[in-house]
C-alpha cells in the first residue's frame, strides 16, 4: 500500500498567519492527492483535490501545490475557523491511504 | 443538495455481524462510485471499502478483506457494508462517502454512524 505521511503532526499559529502542511507519498501519485479539513466531531470536509484543484465554496486563502510524491496545502491568512485537523488523501491507487493527520490549533 | 445519511451502528459483541446503511438522496446516485471510510476514537481516518457505480466491482482494505461485503442498490439509492466478524479494532465511527472521479475526490461524506465492538 502507498504510504503517506504528513508534516508536522501537529501546529499552533496565529491569525494572519500563513501556513503550510506537507504530504509525502511513498511512490509516485501523479496529482491525485486531496485535502480535507475535519473539525471535531464533524466529517471530514474536501477542501482540495487533483493536488491544486479548490472545491466549489472553500475560502480562496486555502491552496494546495504539488505532484509527484510531494504535496503541500497552504492557508494564505489564518483564520479562527481554520482550526481543525488536516488530512491528505491518495486516490492514486487503492487501497486509497490518508496520512495521520495534521492538528491546527490557533494561538 | 447531496445528503448521505448512514444508519445501523450500534454495540455488537466481538464476532457478532452488523449492517450498515447510506440512504442518498440530491444527486443521480446510479452515476457515482460510493465507499466507505472510518474513524477509530481519537485516531485518523481509514479507508475501508468502495463499490463502482454499477454496483459490479467491489474493493476492500486488506484489514477488512474476508469480513465486510460493500453491495448498492441503484433503484433505491443505497449503499450497504454488512460487517461480519467484528473485532475490537473495527470500532469506530463509519462515513458513507461519495466518490467523483477525473479528476478524482471524495466530495460528499455522511455524518457518521457508531460502532462498538465491546462485549
Amino acid at each position: 500500500a502507498i504510504q503517506m505521511t504528513q508534516s508536522p503532526s501537529s501546529l499552533s499559529a496565529s491569525v494572519g498567519d500563513r501556513v503550510t502542511i506537507t504530504c509525502r507519498a511513498s511512490q509516485d501519485i501523479r496529482n491525485d492527492l486531496g485535502w480535507y479539513q475535519q473539525k471535531p466531531g464533524k466529517a471530514p470536509k474536501l477542501l482540495i483535490y487533483a493536488a491544486s484543484s479548490v472545491q466549489d465554496g472553500v475560502p480562496s486563502r486555502f491552496s494546495g501545490s504539488g505532484s509527484g510524491t510531494e504535496f503541500t496545502l497552504t492557508i494564505s491568512s489564518l483564520q479562527p475557523e481554520d482550526s481543525a485537523t488536516y488530512y491528505c488523501l491518495q486516490d492514486y491507487f487503492r487501497p486509497y491511504t490518508f496520512g495521520q493527520g495534521a492538528k491546527l490549533e490557533i494561538k | 443538495e447531496v445528503q448521505l445519511l448512514e444508519s445501523g451502528g450500534g454495540l455488537v459483541q466481538p464476532g457478532g455481524s452488523l449492517r450498515l446503511s447510506c440512504a442518498a438522496s440530491g444527486f443521480t446516485f446510479s452515476t457515482y462510485a460510493m465507499n466507505w471510510v472510518r474513524q477509530a476514537p481519537g485516531k485518523g481516518l481509514e479507508w475501508v471499502s468502495g463499490i463502482s457505480a454499477s454496483g459490479v466491482t467491489p474493493f476492500y482494505a486488506d484489514a477488512v478483506k474476508g469480513r465486510f461485503t460493500i453491495s448498492r442498490d441503484n433503484y433505491n439509492d443505497t449503499v450497504v457494508l454488512q460487517m461480519e466478524a467484528l473485532r475490537g479494532d473495527d470500532t469506530a465511527v463509519y462515513y458513507c462517502v461519495r466518490y467523483t472521479g477525473f479528476p478524482s475526490r471524495f466530495d460528499a461524506w455522511g455524518q457518521g454512524t457508531l460502532v462498538t465492538v465491546s462485549s
